[in-house]
């Protein structure tokens, strides 16, 4: 199983629709969980982190399975301007320590 | 202003040439990290410091070298070694590992 991996879509869907993404990760002991959101030929930027129980932030929920390894990313009320690419990012080396792994993306495009 | 910052935005390499990306950063985080994203791809690890006067190679480190004598600075240069060092090169900084990264505005590299 790869470290992290994302569906790379694209996800194409009408404005107001509601769109979710999932993502697996490979290290069970991993604690640390974030989506970050990259537009075309910009920097990722943090999105959210994501907690054990759950957290949401506007229109955006994340979630975390720690049994079956993945989190999730669902958004709502879908506006032209969440088009971008969706990145996973978990830490490797378990627990607190080690790097953040990045997964490839997931595409999104919001369509009027 | 608290930030990342990368410079230059763009740069051309002729063959045989060593060039050196800048990075620096206020935000009093002890990690900085680099990567590379070729197009369509995810981001790779190239090196990372979790404390200055210490660096660790990533996934990609060949043709590329770093240094960390300063908190608030890590360059990055793209030796004559890397035969394809065409993409986008990212600069990340953050609290210490595993905790949510910051990124500059990136610098593309190009080969002339």
């Amino acid at each position: 199983r790869k470290e992290v991996e994302q569906d790379p879509g694209p996800f194409n869907v009408p404005e107001g629709a509601t769109v979710a993404f999932n993502c697996t990760y490979s290290n069970s002991a991993s604690q640390s969980f974030f989506w970050y959101r990259q537009d075309c030929r910009k920097e990722p930027k943090l999105l959210m982190s994501v907690y054990s129980s759950g957290n949401e932030d506007g229109r955006f929920t994340a979630q975390l399975n720690r049994a079956s390894q993945y989190i999730s990313l669902l958004i709502r009320d879908s506006k032209l301007s969440d088009s971008a690419t969706y990145l996973c990012v978990v830490n490797i080396g378990g627990g607190s320590q080690g790097n953040l792994i990045f997964g490839k993306g997931t595409k999104l495009s919001v369509k009027p | 202003d608290g930030g990342i910052t990368q410079s230059p935005k763009y740069l051309f390499r002729k063959e045989g040439q060593n060039v050196t990306l800048s990075c620096e950063q206020n935000l009093n985080h002890d990690a900085m990290y680099w990567y590379r994203q070729d197009p369509g791809q995810g981001l790779r690890l190239i090196y990372y410091s979790q404390i200055v006067n210490d660096f660790q190679k990533g996934d990609i480190a060949e043709g590329y070298s770093v240094s960390r004598e300063k908190k608030e600075s890590f360059p990055l240069t793209v030796t004559s070694a890397q035969k394809n060092p065409t993409a986008f090169y990212l600069c990340a900084s953050s609290i210490r590992s595993a905790q949510p990264q910051h990124f500059g505005d990136g610098t593309r590299l190009s080969i002339l």
